[in-house]
């Protein structure tokens, strides 16, 4: 059963412009939201992350908001670069358990 | 370099044999968990450990993979009698035992089984 879903597997979006990617959970005891970044052949970089106290949360270009009443996160990149293009994963986890992570997004950013 | 570190970063192997990673965790980090990624798929649990201690395992986990932590430091990840089927990314990921600490994944290990 997957507790994380991406329902986007792929997004394209101009160079400059915001990109947007969605994630829904459907575990109410999860408390901890992440976004990794991920290249082919390497491991995920850890991107941004929110706690469930909190309804967003910021650090430079790139900005998670938290909807618990709809179990939905959302990453926003702004402004959006080439170097962004990337496969992008929304992972949750309750009382600092495991992680469980959706599909992921591929992000292709267009000059 | 005090990422997380995993060896090897590549393995082909034959059906049927057995084989073990290592993972070596950031050092300050107690906890150490172990992912599969395969194509089109988001990492999927196996296991973790905080300290020595190995505190949950995957249902989905088969009697053929072990993973061991001794002394809470380095750990490695043994698959027996290797199937088509385990060809996949193995990942480790180390954290801190905060309530909330985000982990840092290492390179990870590609796995394939001919």
């Amino acid at each position: 059963d997957q507790q994380v879903k991406q329902n986007s597997p792929s997004l394209s979006v101009q160079e400059g412009r915001i990109s947007i990617l969605n994630c829904d959970y459907t575990n109410s005891m999860f408390d901890y939201f992440l976004w990794y970044k991920k290249y082919p052949a390497e491991g995920p970089t850890f991107l941004i992350s929110i706690s469930s106290i909190k309804d967003k949360n910021e650090d430079g270009r790139f900005t998670v908001f938290l909807n618990k009443s709809a179990k939905h996160l959302s990453l926003h990149i702004v402004p959006s670069q080439p170097g962004d293009s990337a496969v992008y994963f929304c992972a949750a986890s309750a009382a600092g358990n495991q992680f469980y992570f959706g599909t992921g997004t591929s992000l292709t950013v267009i000059p | 370099d005090t990422g997380v570190s995993q060896d090897p970063r590549h393995k082909i192997t034959k059906r049927g044999q057995n084989v073990t990673f290592r993972c070596d965790p950031i050092s300050e980090h107690n906890r150490l968990y172990w992912y599969r990624q395969t194509l089109g798929q988001g990492p999927e649990f196996l296991t973790y450990f905080q300290n020595e201690a190995q505190l949950e395992k995957s249902r989905l986990l088969s009697d053929r993979f072990s993973a061991e932590r001794p002394k809470g430091s380095f750990s490695t990840l043994e698959i027996q009698r290797t199937e088509q089927g385990d060809s996949a990314m193995y990942l480790c990921a180390s954290s801190l035992s905060l309530g909330r600490a985000e982990a840092f994944f290492g390179q990870g290990t590609r796995l394939t089984v001919v």
